[in-house]
């Protein structure tokens, strides 16, 4: 059974740092394209990153780029998330996702 | 803003069919697959449709995706209560290097 486990969500000041862990299982994760996104209280869908499975390749959202860091362990089937310079409009719950599969339950991070 | 356009609302009576729209260019959906997905209030969302058209394991065939040039279209057939839900419709962006995902349609059953 494939899951998708995050964590490190919590109440961070502006311009503080935090840092989300994705714990994969069921499925070949070395090999999958591995994404967050994130959607914030009453709002739509906002991918946020992606780090490619097949060549490790990294792409992030023009709200993110420069703050947030992508990164993936392969020996423990972690994805994480560096957060840095958070803001208030990073306020949201959290997805770690493949997108052609699964998603996690979320984590919220609150910039206050 | 966002870059797939999707109409905010739609409702129907049970039984009946709802298509949901995703309008796009021709830098995401024009060269890419697009998938679906849906949410409930407070979840986390799922996969319904993935490769414009493709049905993962377990997803009734009420639920149907399909793609001509810069559109994409969810149809739900067989309306049920259970339905009621959030859905977006994604894909990448060749342009902009990113997945971009639509504002999210509104399905209420009457």
């Amino acid at each position: 059974e494939v899951q998708l486990l995050e964590s490190g969500g919590g109440l961070v000041q502006p311009g503080g740092s935090l840092r989300l862990s994705c714990a994969a299982s069921g499925f070949n994760f070395d090999r999958s394209d591995m994404s967050w996104v994130r959607q914030a209280p009453g709002k739509g869908l906002e991918w946020v990153s992606v780090l490619s499975g097949r060549n490790g390749g990294i792409n992030y959202a023009d709200s993110v780029k420069g703050r947030f860091t992508i990164s993936r362990d392969t020996s423990k089937n972690m994805l994480y998330l560096q957060m840095d310079s958070l803001r208030a409009d990073d306020t949201a719950v959290y997805y770690c996702a493949n997108l052609h599969h699964s998603w996690g339950q979320g984590t919220t991070v609150t910039v206050s | 803003q966002s870059v797939l356009t999707q109409t905010p609302s739609v409702s129907a009576a049970p039984g009946q069919k709802v298509t949901i729209s995703c309008s796009g260019s021709s830098s995401n959906i024009g060269e890419n697959f697009v998938a679906w997905y849906q949410q409930f209030p407070g979840t986390a969302p799922k996969l319904l449709t993935d490769e414009n058209s493709y049905r993962p394991s377990g997803i009734p065939d009420r639920f149907s995706g399909s793609k001509s040039g810069t559109t994409a279209t969810l149809a739900i057939t067989g309306l049920q209560t259970a339905d009621e839900a959030d859905y977006y419709c994604g894909t990448w962006d060749s342009s902009l290097l990113a997945y971009v995902f639509g504002g999210g349609t509104k399905v209420t059953v009457l």
